[in-house]
């Protein structure tokens, strides 16, 4: 069975600085993929960042990079110069290769501080 | 407007009341996905389509719950003899096809309370 876990349920950051927020996934499948959504209040999902389980290099969108340890199980998000209108909840998805069902951690909350 | 609609966006139902939500996916997009949100917690699968074709209702979480996208554009999730424990948001998604699959683009969520 697969699963995500966030330990952190809440998270600060002053505005313009980097902030990296946690996340380890278990999975028994060889090839899966690995995601990050952005919840803002609104309660709309916003697509992030992907990286699949066999790419070598980490992913990066512009400011979002996805710190991927395969042998640790851990997708740590960074988020670099962060702005206020980063304040959201953010969610580590992961759904194996070929499958259709993806599995998401409880969510960190982060709060930019001005 | 170019992105997923849901409709209603707020929903109350009497417990025991047939309910029936509806999502508009993005036009072309192949591949529909619906989801169930607790509050407080990360979205749960609930099950998947590509074109016509239900591949995945392993998260539905009983026969009270019955999902469709006859022509494979618009989809209804229904939910038969509502119970307090479905209130929950329910979010629609959709993405171009298999290849982009970990691109989804989600719609606004319809919010069910049952009383």
């Amino acid at each position: 069975a697969q699963k995500i876990t966030q330990t952190q349920p809440g998270m600060f950051v002053q505005e313009k600085e980097a902030v990296t927020l946690d996340c380890t996934y278990d999975t028994s499948d060889q090839s899966y993929g690995l995601f990050w959504y952005k919840q803002p209040s609104s309660g709309e999902m916003i697509f992030l960042i992907y990286q699949g389980s066999y790419d070598e290099q980490n992913a990066t969108e512009g400011r979002y990079s996805l710190n991927f340890q395969k042998a640790r199980k851990s997708a740590n998000l960074v988020i670099s110069a962060s702005q206020l209108g980063d304040s959201a909840m953010y969610f580590c998805a992961m759904r194996a290769a070929g499958g259709f069902k993806t599995i998401f951690g409880a969510g960190t909350r982060l709060f930019v501080k001005a | 407007g170019a992105g997923v609609s849901q409709s209603p966006r707020y929903k109350v139902a009497k417990r025991g009341q047939d309910v029936a939500l509806r999502c508009d996916p993005i036009s072309g997009h192949v591949s529909l996905f619906w989801y169930q949100q607790a509050l407080g917690q990360g979205p749960e699968f609930l099950t998947y389509f590509q074109n016509e074709a239900q591949l995945d209702k392993s998260g539905l979480p009983s026969d009270r719950f019955f999902a469709e996208r006859p022509e494979g554009s618009v989809s209804t999730l229904k939910i038969q003899r509502t119970q307090q424990e479905d209130s929950a948001v329910y979010l629609c998604a959709s993405s171009f096809n298999r290849d982009r699959e970990y691109e989804q683009y989600f719609g606004p969520g319809t919010r069910l309370t049952v009383t």
